[in-house]
């Protein structure tokens, strides 16, 4: 079946590490994306990518770090920088097109302590 | 940048009752998305919308481009049925979604 599989599901750090969030996708998508969920605030944008090797930052991208190196794969990576880590992460893809559907993973709770 | 508004932003209402959550958005749009996410924070896709009106089940969604408008209509409702229910919008490029903050579901047995 085809989907977008993030992992862990959750994830623990102490402070000042970095912690890489993985997203793998097997739906052929171009763009990828990572948003992030704080209690009583919308999804917002991290960084995205329309076609491997490029990416773009989104509205809140400080501290966060991406590559993409394969089009199945866009990790995101929580750098010390990042002042309020704790949060849940969402990833998400779909074709580049007007009116593609968007598709998403689970994704990750990090708690960091 | 677009301004995605839900209403209401918390509902509580008894098993078997018809569900109306809404959204407004403030420029306009490809596409408009309607997600449901678990306590567990998976996001499940319900609809993606364009224009009209859009039924799957007990849902239904239905979109206005010229109010900027949609709603999401649950019939018969069900205590599985409890859930955040997320409107998303979309504009016209691949720069992602704008999403609204969640309306929290919850149907009483």
């Amino acid at each position: 079946d085809g989907g977008i599989t993030q992992s862990p599901k959750y994830l623990f750090r102490k402070e000042g590490q970095n912690v890489t969030l993985s997203c793998e996708q097997n739906l052929n998508h171009d763009a990828m994306y990572w948003y992030r969920q704080d209690p009583g605030q919308g999804l917002r944008l991290i960084y995205y990518s329309q076609i491997v090797n490029d990416f773009q930052k989104g509205d809140i991208a400080e501290g966060y770090s991406v590559s993409r190196e394969k089009k199945e794969s866009f990790p995101l990576t929580v750098t010390s920088a990042q002042k309020n880590p704790t949060a849940f992460y969402l990833c998400a893809s779909s074709m580049p097109r007007v009116g593609d559907e968007a598709f998403f993973g689970q994704g990750t709770r990090l708690t960091v302590v | 940048k677009n301004e995605v508004e839900q209403s209401p932003q918390n509902l509580t209402a008894q098993e078997g009752e018809f569900i109306t959550i809404n959204c407004s958005y403030s420029v306009g749009i490809s596409a408009l998305h309607w997600l449901q996410q678990h306590p567990g924070g998976g996001i499940v896709s319900l609809f993606m919308l364009s224009s009209g009106k859009k039924k799957h089940g007990r849902l239904i969604a239905t979109i206005n481009i010229q109010e900027k408008h949609s709603s999401l209509h649950i019939t018969a409702s069900h205590p599985r049925d409890s859930a955040v229910y997320i409107c998303a919008v979309r504009g016209g490029g691949a720069d992602g979604l704008t999403f609204g903050k969640g309306t929290h579901l919850i149907i009483q047995p």
